[in-house]
């Protein structure tokens, strides 16, 4: 079973909007990273956010965790048409292997 | 530096026959992986190594074997493909150190079909 689930599979907003994905797990994990695949291509990493920390930046990214809730957020501010993507949640269960969500396909609309 | 190249990047194979996809990294990581991704879905691990002459299974590696004779290299066999193995296949690498795994870096992937 997936350790990473992800909501909502499918999220369209115009573009200029706030982006916000939401990822869950079900164990303890050592950290929770975060990934972009445009379509067709490798992932990209975006955000690595440990067990101890519960908010990071990068530009208009902002990642949060809740590790009480075993939960996680990605938000995408000022949303651009090249935000357009699919986003995945991974988790470092501290036993050598990420495990990956099944994702979130962002559109942003012109 | 090159990052992390994958050859090829498209193969189609008839069932029963085998093959390798080749992976490499130029960035002195410890660790490598393998995954598939299927359609609308996310990554499933198939085999990882932590260091050269090291490997272990992942989450769906039956059909597979790898081997990783250095760093740089970690090439994925398959014994006798059959059309289940249709999928697209990404090789990674990343730092690992104290148990704790870093930012994956990702090749641009080998699509492969299985007739």
């Amino acid at each position: 079973s997936q350790q990473g689930e992800e909501d909502p599979q499918a999220l369209s907003i115009q573009e200029g909007e706030n982006a916000t994905m939401n990822c869950s797990y079900k164990t303890s994990i050592n950290n929770l990273q975060w990934y972009r695949q445009n379509s067709g291509r490798g992932l990209v990493h975006l955000i690595l956010i440990r067990s101890n920390e519960r908010e990071k930046h990068s530009g208009r990214l902002r990642v949060t965790l809740d590790t009480s809730k075993k939960s996680s957020s990605l938000l995408i501010t000022a949303s651009r048409a090249a935000d357009t993507a699919s986003y995945f949640c991974a988790t470092d269960l501290g036993a050598q292997k990420l495990v990956f969500g099944q994702g979130t396909r962002l559109t942003i609309n012109p | 530096n090159a990052g992390v190249t994958q050859t090829p990047k498209f193969q189609v194979l008839k069932t029963g026959q085998s093959m390798t996809l080749q992976c490499a990294q130029d960035m002195n990581h410890e660790y490598m992986s393998w995954y598939r991704q299927d359609p609308g879905m996310g990554l499933r691990l198939i085999h990882y190594s932590v260091g050269a002459g090291i490997t272990d299974q992942g989450e769906v590696p039956n059909g597979y074997n790898v081997s990783r004779s250095t760093t740089e290299d970690f090439p994925l066999r398959l014994l006798s493909a059959a059309p289940s193995q249709t999928s697209v296949y990404f090789c990674a690498s990343s730092y690992w150190g104290a148990g704790v795994l870093y930012e994956q870096y990702f090749g641009p992937g080998t699509r492969l079909t299985v007739t």
